[in-house]
């Protein structure tokens, strides 16, 4: 059973333009949300979190929101630059989990010149 | 400095070898872990070491046997292990859970082939 789920295995986006990345989880009790990116042969990058207290995150051109009605968050890439192409992974995890982050299986962003 | 480092690289073994796999950090923090990632997929939580302390092992198999020396070492021992073993293994640390603080960094993981 999934709790993190990534529905689209991929994205492809003009540079320039926003990236918007999505993520749903079924767990009630998770109440911090990680975004990593992760390029091949590396290990993935932390780039943005949220608290389940808030509802927006923003960091420079990276922005993660947060929908705890609808389980859901996204994160916004604007603009959108060649560089940005990876593979995103949205994380998710609960006080008390002792560091047991819940991962999604990721969608690969390509963004064209 | 938020660096994870992981050695070897790139490792191929054979199912009767004995290995080890290394991971190091100097941030002070004192939360540890191993995952496991297969291709195409989400990295996968193997151990948690809290303060030097196995505190998670998620149900893996006694082929992989990890250690953590001190707080700013962790190592994965591997012994007879079998080919659908082969993955990258990455090695991430942390502060020890705070109210506000869960991130993770990881190393670049070391890429095991079992032959």
């Amino acid at each position: 059973d999934q709790q993190v789920k990534q529905n689209s295995p991929s994205l492809s986006v003009q540079e320039g333009r926003i990236s918007i990345l999505n993520c749903d989880y079924t767990n009630s009790m998770f109440d911090y949300f990680l975004w990593y990116k992760k390029y091949p042969a590396e290990g993935p990058t932390f780039l943005i979190s949220i608290s389940s207290i808030k509802d927006k995150n923003e960091d420079g051109r990276f922005t993660v929101f947060l929908n705890k009605s609808a389980k859901h968050l996204s994160l916004h890439i604007v603009p959108s630059q060649p560089g940005d192409s990876a593979v995103y992974f949205c994380a998710a995890t609960y006080g008390g989990s002792q560091g047991n982050l819940i991962f999604g299986k990721g969608t690969k962003l390509s963004v064209k010149p | 400095d938020t660096e994870v480092t992981q050695t070897p690289k790139h490792l191929v073994m054979g199912m009767t070898n004995k290995k080890s796999l290394k991971c190091e950090q100097h941030m002070g923090h004192r939360a540890m872990y191993w995952y496991k990632q297969k291709a195409k997929k989400p990295p996968e939580l193997m151990f948690v070491y809290s303060y030097e302390k196995l505190s998670i092992n998620e149900s893996v198999p006694s082929r992989f046997s990890p250690e953590c020396p001190n707080s700013s070492l962790l190592n994965l021992h591997l012994h007879a292990l079998q080919p659908e073993d082969s993955a990258l293994y990455l090695c991430a640390s942390s502060q020890v859970q705070l109210a506000d603080s869960y991130e993770q960094y990881f190393g670049p993981g070391t890429r095991l082939t079992v032959t």
